[in-house]
């Protein structure tokens, strides 16, 4: 039982235009969503988090949508760079998990051309 | 920022001998360390949660006696896969919180992962 989906294993953008990751749970004790960005053979490297109590965060061109409501998130990337072509995991947590680990999704592979 | 070292980066080696993993809290002292799993297009899957002092604690499904997880110093977490077959074939990745007063949500750090290749 999956609780971390993310639909689209994978995404092609052009440079330059909006890369929008969509990712859903089922838990609904996560309160704290994070996206962390994957390049092959790295560990995943962090790159925005947001808490159950907001519904937006921005950070540079990478902004994190909340609907709670939906049990929805999403990340934005405007404008799409090449470099920004990776893989993608979101993950939540909450306070009861053992030692707050995270529950990560099959992540969504980004390519972005030039 | 803060840092986690993984060694090694690849390696191989034969069906039924051992091979251990180390991860490193290179600038902050982390009590609890986590070694997640990946195989090929799929998610990063928790082993275990190990804690600095203690007995790890595994996930279900997860073989204790198989995958062995110390966590002997704040800074240092080894996991050992003994007697390796070639279905252990993997992509191992250690992780580690900074616990310097940040609240519990803080992100992980990741290490660069292991590539294991059992023949």
């Amino acid at each position: 039982d999956q609780q971390v989906k993310q639909n689209s294993p994978s995404l092609s953008v052009q440079e330059g235009r909006i890369s929008i990751l969509n990712c859903d749970y089922t838990n609904s004790m996560f309160d704290y969503f994070l996206w962390y960005k994957k390049y092959p053979a790295e560990g995943p490297t962090f790159l925005i988090s947001i808490s159950s109590i907001k519904d937006k965060n921005e950070d540079g061109r990478f902004t994190v949508f909340l609907n709670k409501s939906a049990k929805h998130l999403s990340l934005h990337i405007v404008p799409s760079q090449p470099g920004d072509s990776a893989v993608y995991f979101c993950a939540a947590s909450y306070p009861g998990a053992g030692s707050y680990q995270l529950t990560f999704g099959k992540g969504t592979k980004l390519s972005v051309i030039p | 920022g803060a840092v986690v070292s993984q060694h090694p980066s690849r390696v191989i080696c034969k069906s039924g001998t051992s091979v251990k993993i180390e991860c490193r809290s290179l600038d902050f002292q982390a009590t609890t360390m986590f070694w997640y799993r990946q195989f090929p297009k799929q998610s990063l899957m928790l082993m275990a949660t190990s804690n600095e002092g203690s007995k790890a604690t595994y996930e279900q499904g997860v073989e204790k006696d198989k995958f062995l997880i110390n966590h002997a110093s704040l800074t240092l977490s080894t996991l050992t896969v003994t007697s390796a077959h070639p279905e252990d074939s993997s992509f191992y990745i250690c992780s580690a919180r900074d616990m310097r007063g940040l609240p519990y949500n803080s992100p992980l750090h990741f290490g660069n992962g292991t590539r294991l290749t059992v023949t």
